[in-house]
């Protein structure tokens, strides 16, 4: 059974603070790795994606990615109120299904001001 | 552009009662999914269709049909809704183009009685 599991939350931090969540997964085929995020009521919109090792920035985000230890992070700098929400991290089934994903459970991010 | 609309946004169903659940997407993607989300579960994949014309069964299919009508559209039957099935149900889209980055419809909310 092919998983992907998320730090448990809920997760607080302060306004202004760094802010680390965290996914490993068990498929070592896995090619493509994405982050979503859900604020309640809400459907997932897409936040990150990374297909390579090691880092990749898009303004106060930043992803990380290990493939040997599987394991992809998603690090949000200098957090603020509206971060607050679920972020799901999701994986593709491996190297036979690349338009297929795995979501955790995601993991819930309450930003305190 | 729409991107990924769905109908309709909330329904209520009587055990045995079925009813279709309509998704489209207005860029021109050849994959198409339809997701269940309950609380603590996280997204799991109920069928998803790599192109027009085909589908394929997902984590949990039981209790489920689907149709990719053409390119843009892909619905979800329920035949005999069960209180089970009471969840929210969310169709996305993706393509290579993208690297299968998935774009989400804003929701359907069952509750089955």
């Amino acid at each position: 059974q092919k998983e992907v599991e998320q730090n448990s939350g809920p997760l607080s931090v302060p306004e202004g603070a760094i802010a680390s969540l965290n996914c490993t997964y068990s498929d070592r085929g896995s090619q493509s790795f994405f982050w979503y995020r859900q604020y309640s009521g809400k459907s997932p919109e897409l936040i990150m994606s990374i297909y390579s090792n090691g880092d990749k920035e898009d303004g106060r985000f930043t992803a990380q990615l290990n493939k040997a230890s599987q394991y992809v992070s998603l690090l949000i700098r200098d957090s603020q109120p509206s971060d607050s929400a679920t972020y799901l991290c999701a994986v593709n089934e491996g190297k036979t299904s690349y338009d297929k994903v795995i979501f955790g459970p995601g993991t819930s991010l309450s930003v305190i001001p | 552009n729409a991107g990924v609309t769905q109908t309709p946004k909330f329904q209520v169903l009587k055990t045995g009662q079925s009813m279709t659940l309509q998704c489209a997407q207005d860029m021109n993607h050849n994959s198409m999914y339809w997701y269940r989300q309950d609380p603590g579960m996280g997204l799991r994949l109920i069928y998803y269709s790599a192109s027009e014309g085909t589908t394929d069964k997902g984590e949990v299919p039981n209790g489920y049909n689907v149709s990719r009508l053409n390119k843009r559209e892909f619905s979800l039957r329920l035949e005999s809704a069960a209180p089970s099935q009471t969840s929210v149900y969310f169709c996305a889209s993706s393509d290579i183009a993208g690297g299968y980055e998935q774009f989400f419809g804003p929701g359907t909310r069952l509750t089955v009685l």
